[in-house]
């Protein structure tokens, strides 16, 4: 059964500084990874998503790596801003015969505070 | 069409009652997912409906729970005789029909609060 984590649960960061988010999973038959962004009592925001076949994606100061082999995938924010406070989920889609559907499997997310 | 769209965003119902949500996908996908989240948790699957066809159900799934997706457009979730620790936000996620590996897009929730 897929497990995905997320370290460190908390994080916070002086406005101007990059993010380093980790997302790490244990099993590598994915078909892709999500990442998304979710701001207090709000739903899912995409941001970015890997295919399993992709070392890497980017949008404009986001860049997300996935490396299948050791199950980790980073999501790097570039010159952070207070805008940038919210919870950033990863969620892994899997290969396995019983998870055709295309359901998530969900990290429980990094609570994100960048301080002015 | 500017995404998913679920409604109410809020309820607060009493313990025992039946409630009902809402799910409007975006137009041209037919994938349609449930998610349950607690709070400091990510979210976790309920169900999964291809046009109206109930495809998978989590063990998250009690009988108590029922989802439903007439004509393959809009999705109803209803619970009912609610109890204090279905209070979660319920989260609606579409999918394109097109390949494997497509985007997931998610509503703005329902946060049901039971007391």
């Amino acid at each position: 059964k897929q497990e995905v984590t997320q370290i460190p649960a908390a994080l916070s960061v002086p406005e101007g500084e990059n993010l380093v988010l980790n997302c790490s999973f244990t099993d590598s038959a994915i078909y892709n990874l999500q990442w998304f962004r979710q701001d207090p009592g709000k739903g899912l925001t995409s941001l970015l998503l890997i295919q399993s076949s992709q070392r890497e994606q980017t949008s404009g100061r986001l860049n997300a790596s996935l490396d299948k082999s050791s199950g980790r995938s980073t999501l790097y924010i570039a010159a952070s801003q207070p805008g940038d406070s919210a919870t950033y989920l990863c969620a892994a889609k899997n290969r396995g015969a019983t998870d055709s559907w295309g359901k998530l499997q969900f990290g429980a997310g990094t609570q994100v505070v960048v301080t002015p | 069409d500017t995404g998913v769209s679920q409604n109410p965003r809020h309820k607060i119902t009493k313990r025992g009652q039946n409630v009902t949500f809402r799910c409007d996908p975006i137009s041209e996908h037919n994938r349609l997912y449930w998610y349950r989240q607690t709070l400091g948790q990510g979210p976790e699957f309920l169900t999964y409906f291809q046009n109206e066809a109930q495809l998978e159900k989590s063990r998250l799934l009690s009988d108590r729970f029922s989802a439903e997706r007439p004509k393959g457009s809009f999705s109803t979730l209803e619970i009912q005789r609610t109890e204090q620790g279905d209070s979660a936000m319920y989260l609606c996620a579409s999918r394109a029909r097109q390949g494997g590996n497509t985007e997931a897009f998610f509503g703005q929730g329902t946060r049901l609060t039971v007391v």
